[in-house]
């Protein structure tokens, strides 16, 4: 199957520091990727999605200026937590989706954020 | 109402048995159903991929879809100890993933 990477797989920091987590696509270029938050014992979910060369649409509720998205290429984007704070802790998963109705979405390995 | 409905569990077997996993969805525009299986701490990993109604088999893995119902149903084989996880339903139309809630799986030894 499809693998996608993240990195890193967990990070510490200081409360008002920012973080960038990056999510790859090794093996296929994924025109789209999404941005997932889990938080213990609960479901993904959806922070935004990021097509290829165009602003992140983000869902209801999250602060775009916040969680900051990049998508710049078919292989890589990236997630930037600024200012983080204590309530930021969490576990953030991206998924990649090749192009066409029909393609799945394949997920990172997770990065675990947790901020003192 | 969720648009995507799952017990959360736990289910508890024994080694060997045959697990069923179930949910039920509202949205009639949802074509693509998949079943993804996450380890604690870990990403999800996809399971298996269906589009529109009928079963599909992978090894030790059924999905059956039945769109009339508005029912998909994972069934696990010869269940063993390294199926412990949660397992995840997700399913779409066009656009974004709509997930289950998860079930939690305890196959015992």
């Amino acid at each position: 199957g499809a693998v996608v990477s993240q990195h890193p797989s967990w990070v510490i920091c200081k409360s008002g520091t920012s973080v960038k987590i990056e999510c790859r696509s090794l093996d296929f270029q994924a025109t789209t990727m999404f941005w997932y938050r889990q938080f213990p014992k609960q479901s993904l979910m959806l922070m935004a999605t990021s097509n290829e060369g165009s602003k992140a649409t983000y869902e209801q509720g999250v602060e775009k200026d916040k969680f900051l998205i990049n998508h710049a290429s078919l292989t890589l984007s990236t997630l930037t937590v600024t200012s983080a704070h204590p309530e930021d802790s969490s576990f953030y998963i991206c998924s990649a989706r090749a192009s066409g109705p029909q393609e799945t979405q394949y997920f990172g390995p997770g990065t675990r954020l947790l901020v003192l | 109402q969720k648009e995507v409905e799952q017990d959360p569990g736990p289910l508890s077997v024994p080694e060997g048995a045959i697990v069923s996993l179930n949910c039920t969805y509202s949205n009639s525009a949802f074509q693509y159903f998949m079943w993804y299986r996450q380890y604690s701490r870990k990403g999800p990993e996809l399971l298996m991929y269906t589009y529109s109604s009928g079963n599909k088999e992978d090894g030790r893995f059924t999905a059956q879809v039945d769109k009339s119902s508005k029912y998909i149903s994972l069934f696990i084989r010869d269940s063993q100890p390294s199926d412990s996880a949660t397992y995840l339903c997700a399913m779409r139309g066009s656009y974004k993933l709509i997930f289950g809630s998860g079930t939690r799986l305890l196959v015992r030894p």
